[in-house]
């Protein structure tokens, strides 16, 4: 079972390039999200798509874009990279938005230099 | 706004000492409570998942508590053993609203 999965694990970026983060879930789930974790800051949502066709902020939008490709697909786009992204980054899913647990990928460690 | 916290911030016990893990949150209007744990350089793994209107949740030598109107859950883990170690963090679901909150987390430390 792969569950949630987020490539690439690590990227190295220079200050103005763009990226994209790609996860992909294979729980047939509806709801999706980005979260980043940061060192004395927790985990906290960048943005979430809670059905195919949606997508919303969450508390740390700025820099970020998000595309639902569909069902299963949920890409973070970073248009011009900046040293205060550099982070762990985790996308989760859930069955539905608003019930049920969340089941995380394993993370993908962008440093931007 | 939805604060949760989690004191004390790191733990270290020997092997086959029980762990006791506290979660505290601000607004008691929540929908459900959920522990993960969380190993070094890896991904958040759900351990347990309480509803608003449970008292407690169990999974083999996983127990949580959740009272509601004090705004304190408690994950207890039996006999820990070395394996055990690992950052455990609870989120809250607020009542209204699907975004969780995670608190800090907890890095427990179980020495053979």
């Amino acid at each position: 079972n792969a569950g949630v999965t987020q490539t690439p694990k690590f990227q190295v970026l220079k200050t103005g390039q763009s990226m994209t983060l790609q996860c992909a879930q294979d729980m047939n789930h509806n709801s999706m999200y980005w979260y980043r974790q940061d060192p004395g800051m927790g985990l906290r949502l960048i943005y979430y798509s809670a059905s195919e066709g949606t997508t919303d902020k969450g508390e740390v939008p700025n820099g970020y874009n998000v595309s639902r490709l569909n069902k299963r697909e949920f890409s973070l786009r970073l248009e011009s990279a900046a040293p205060s992204q550099t982070s762990v980054y985790f996308c989760a899913s859930r069955r539905l938005a608003n019930t049920g647990e969340l089941f995380f990928g394993e993370g993908s460690r962008l440093t931007v230099l | 706004k939805q604060e949760v916290t989690q004191i004390p911030a790191a733990l270290s016990v020997p092997e086959g000492e029980n762990l006791v893990l506290n979660c505290s949150f601000t607004d008691s209007a929540i929908y459900n409570l959920q522990w993960f744990r969380q190993d070094p350089g890896k991904g958040l793994t759900s351990l347990l998942l309480i509803q608003s209107s449970q008292r407690e949740q169990t999974s083999g030598r996983l127990n949580a508590s959740l009272d509601k109107s004090s705004g304190r859950s408690t994950l207890y883990i039996a006999a820990s053993q070395p394996g055990d170690s690992a950052t455990y963090l609870c989120a809250v679901r607020p009542a209204a609203g699907n975004k969780l909150t995670f608190g800090g987390g907890t890095r427990v430390l179980v020495k053979p």
